[in-house]
């Protein structure tokens, strides 16, 4: 089935470790993103990419890095940089040429920092 | 103020109610707009598009009015499965901006 995959689902992790969320898509879509989710909030933009080897800061992009490597794949990595890692992580994909489209989600990844 | 701001809610209502959310954004450059649905604890997904005409799917019915930046969603015989956290979604070039969202509650 074609979708978006992250991996782990959960993760916890000790203050000062840097930890790699995965996530790949079988879409052939384009455009991957990250965001970021804490508790009542809305959804905010990490990291954007459009092409294999490029990628854009989003809003919150501040001890966070991507590498864009393969069309289907764009982890995230969290450094110990982050100052308050703890949040749900949502990876995104769409298809470029379709420029309203809509983007679609992988089921996120939930990271706590002990 | 925000780029996308919505209703605060919490919104609790009966089965069978009409309720309706309301979403503003300030970008005047924006393309399109969306509302996506989001379950407790799960990712975020599409629930409808909305176009400048308006449109509607079923019990659900979104509205543009692109000269007051305002985006509607009216929800009709409101189910208990409709409980859900509603985003509004407003798309400009490469970049989604996400509202807060207004969380639903259907009582039986």
């Amino acid at each position: 089935d074609g979708g978006i995959t992250q991996s782990p689902k959960y993760l916890f992790r000790k203050e000062g470790q840097n930890v790699t969320l995965s996530c790949e898509q079988n879409l052939n879509h384009d455009a991957m993103y990250w965001y970021r989710q804490d508790p009542g909030q809305g959804l905010r933009l990490i990291y954007y990419s459009q092409i294999v080897n490029d990628f854009q800061k989003g809003d919150i992009a501040e001890g966070y890095s991507v590498s864009r490597e393969k069309k289907e794949s764009f982890p995230l990595t969290v450094t110990s940089a982050q100052k308050n890692p703890t949040a749900f992580y949502l990876c995104a994909s769409r298809f470029l040429p379709e420029n309203t489209g809509e983007l679609f989600f992988g089921e996120g990844s939930r990271l706590t920092v002990l | 103020r925000k780029e996308v701001e919505q209703d605060p809610g919490p919104f609790n209502v009966p089965e069978g109610a009409t309720v309706a959310f309301n979403c503003t954004y300030s970008n005047s450059a924006s393309q399109s707009f969306f509302w996506y649905r989001q379950d407790c604890r799960k990712e975020p997904k599409l629930l409808m598009s909305v176009y400048s005409s308006g449109n509607e799917d079923g019990r659900f019915t979104a509205q543009l009015n692109r000269a007051s930046q305002y985006i509607s969603l009216l929800i009709r015989d409101s189910k208990l499965s409709d409980s859900a956290t509603y985003l509004c979604v407003v798309n400009y070039g490469q970049n989604f901006v996400f509202g807060p969202g207004t969380r639903l509650s259907v009582l039986p």
